[in-house]
C-alpha cells in the first residue's frame, strides 16, 4: 500500500496526558499537512511542511501542539496536557507540491476523557 | 476557519437519480478540489478544477467552476447506494485547503 498511513487509528486518553500521532506520507511527496476535523464539520488546517521545514501554522495550533518532520519523511504531531476540546479526528495529507492534489490518510481519532 | 459554504447541507435521493451539490467560496483561488468522506473515515480526492477551467469530468462526476460568482458545483450522475457519503469542496489559496462544512448525500436503494 503506497498511500498515506497514520498511527494509531484510535487513541483514548485522560485529560492532562500527552499524546503523539504519526503520519507516513506517500514516499515521493515533499509536502505534508495536518488537519483536524470535529463531528459534522469539514477539516481545518493546522500546519504543513515542505520537506523538513514547517512553513505555516494555523492559529488553531496552540502552544500545546507541536509537529515535527525531522528527516523530511514521516511526521509526528504531539499534543501536551490534552483537554476534552482536543477530541477530534486528526488527518494527515501529502502532496507533491502546492497547490496540488492532497492525498489524505485514514486519520487518528482522539478521544479525551 | 471555514470559508466555504455548501448547499444543500443534506440531500437524499433514489438510486439512479442525479445529485447536485453547490459550493461557494470567498477568496481568490488557485484551484478547487472536491473530496468524499465515508462515515468516520479519511477523505478521498475526487476531482481538482483549476481557476482557469470552467468544467471538468471524471467518470460519473462533473464539476463546474464560476470564478466570477466564486462558486462551484458537483454533479453525480446515475447515483448508486455506494455514493452515500459526505462531500466537501476545498479551496486552495496558497498551500492550505480550506474546506466547507460539506453536503451529506444519502442514496436510497
Amino acid at each position: 500500500d503506497t498511500g498515506v498511513s497514520q498511527n494509531p487509528r484510535h487513541k483514548i486518553t485522560k485529560r492532562g496526558q500527552n499524546v503523539t500521532f504519526r503520519c507516513d506520507p506517500i514516499s515521493e511527496h515533499n509536502r505534508l499537512y495536518w488537519y483536524r476535523q470535529t463531528l459534522g464539520q469539514g477539516p481545518e488546517f493546522l500546519t504543513y511542511f515542505q520537506n523538513e521545514a514547517q512553513l505555516e501554522k494555523s492559529r488553531l495550533l496552540s502552544d500545546r501542539f507541536s509537529a515535527e518532520r525531522p528527516k523530511g519523511s514521516f511526521s509526528t504531531l504531539e499534543i501536551q496536557r490534552t483537554e476534552q476540546g482536543d477530541s477530534a479526528m486528526y488527518l494527515c495529507a501529502s502532496s507533491l507540491a502546492g497547490p496540488d492534489t492532497q492525498y489524505f490518510g485514514p486519520g487518528t481519532r482522539l478521544t479525551v476523557l | 476557519s471555514q470559508q466555504g459554504e455548501e448547499d444543500p447541507q443534506a440531500l437524499s435521493i433514489q438510486e439512479g437519480e442525479n445529485a447536485t451539490m453547490n459550493c461557494s467560496y470567498k477568496t481568490s483561488i488557485n484551484n478547487l478540489q472536491w473530496y468524499r468522506q465515508n462515515s468516520g473515515r479519511g477523505l478521498v480526492h475526487l476531482i481538482l478544477i483549476r481557476s482557469n477551467e470552467r468544467e471538468k469530468h471524471s467518470g460519473r462526476l462533473r464539476v463546474t467552476l464560476d470564478t466570477s460568482k466564486k462558486s462551484s458545483s458537483l454533479l453525480i450522475t446515475a447515483s448508486r447506494a455506494a455514493d452515500t457519503a459526505s462531500y466537501f469542496c476545498a479551496e486552495t489559496s496558497g498551500s492550505r485547503l480550506t474546506f466547507g462544512e460539506g453536503t451529506q448525500l444519502t442514496v436510497n436503494p
